[in-house]
């Protein structure tokens, strides 16, 4: 089994400032990672992801996040944030191999709110 | 526009009903997962279909079912609907069956039951 933990519920910024959204996971199998963006009434869409390789990893708008094995962590960070950043955040794992077939496991989400 | 596309986008009805849910997937796009996020329970896979075969089941209760037809469009059916079953429902779809395929979401389906 699978989990992730969002370890923020909501994390307010000023516009320009950098930020980081937590993501642990815990598994007893190999995984891949995503960062996921929703914006209000709206689907969900991939912000960046992990499958192998370097650790660092760098998606669209701007955003990065880094895997870290050892602490079974992948923290999402942009160095400067703007007005339309403003989104809910979920990070989610699924496994590498065996019989998941893809399905996504995520956290509980992360509302990113950013003032002017 | 993701490429998914999912019908209707809103959906009112009353306990005890049943709807269908419809999902097409991005052209090309063999595997069509489908999600529902609640307040409670957040983000939850529940069932997943690939090229018209059932993959994998999540927490989907025994009142929903699902499929995937020839044309690769799916549907999801719920059934005697209770009031907690009032969700955004989310269809995905990726190239193929694993992890590694990014999931394509759809806009998804508001279900209000009352």
């Amino acid at each position: 089994a699978q989990s992730v933990t969002q370890l923020d519920s909501q994390v307010p910024v000023f516009e320009e400032a950098p930020v980081e959204l937590r993501c642990n996971y815990s598994s007893s199998v190999s995984v891949y990672l995503f960062w996921y963006v929703q914006y209000p009434n709206q689907g969900l869409q991939l912000l960046l992801k992990y499958l192998s390789g370097s650790t660092l990893v760098k998606g669209i708008n701007g955003f990065e996040a880094e895997f870290n094995k050892s602490q079974t962590s992948f923290h999402l960070r942009k160095p400067s944030v703007h007005i339309s950043d403003t989104a809910e955040y979920f990070c989610a794992v699924s496994s590498a191999g065996g019989t998941s077939y893809g399905k996504l496991t995520f956290g509980q989400g992360t509302i990113l709110t950013v003032h002017p | 526009d993701s490429g998914v596309t999912q019908t209707p986008k809103h959906l009112i009805t009353a306990t005890g009903q049943r709807v269908t849910l419809r999902c097409s997937p991005r052209s090309g796009d063999l595997s069509v997962y489908w999600y529902q996020q609640s307040l409670d329970q957040g983000l939850q896979f529940l069932i997943q279909y690939y090229n018209g075969e059932e993959r994998a089941k999540g927490n989907i209760l025994e009142r929903f079912s699902a499929q995937q037809f020839p044309d690769l469009h799916s549907e999801l059916n719920l059934s005697s609907l209770e009031l907690g079953d009032s969700a955004l429902y989310f269809c995905a779809s990726s190239r193929a069956s694993g992890g590694s395929y990014e999931q394509y979401f759809g806009p998804g389906t508001r279900l209000t039951v009352t």
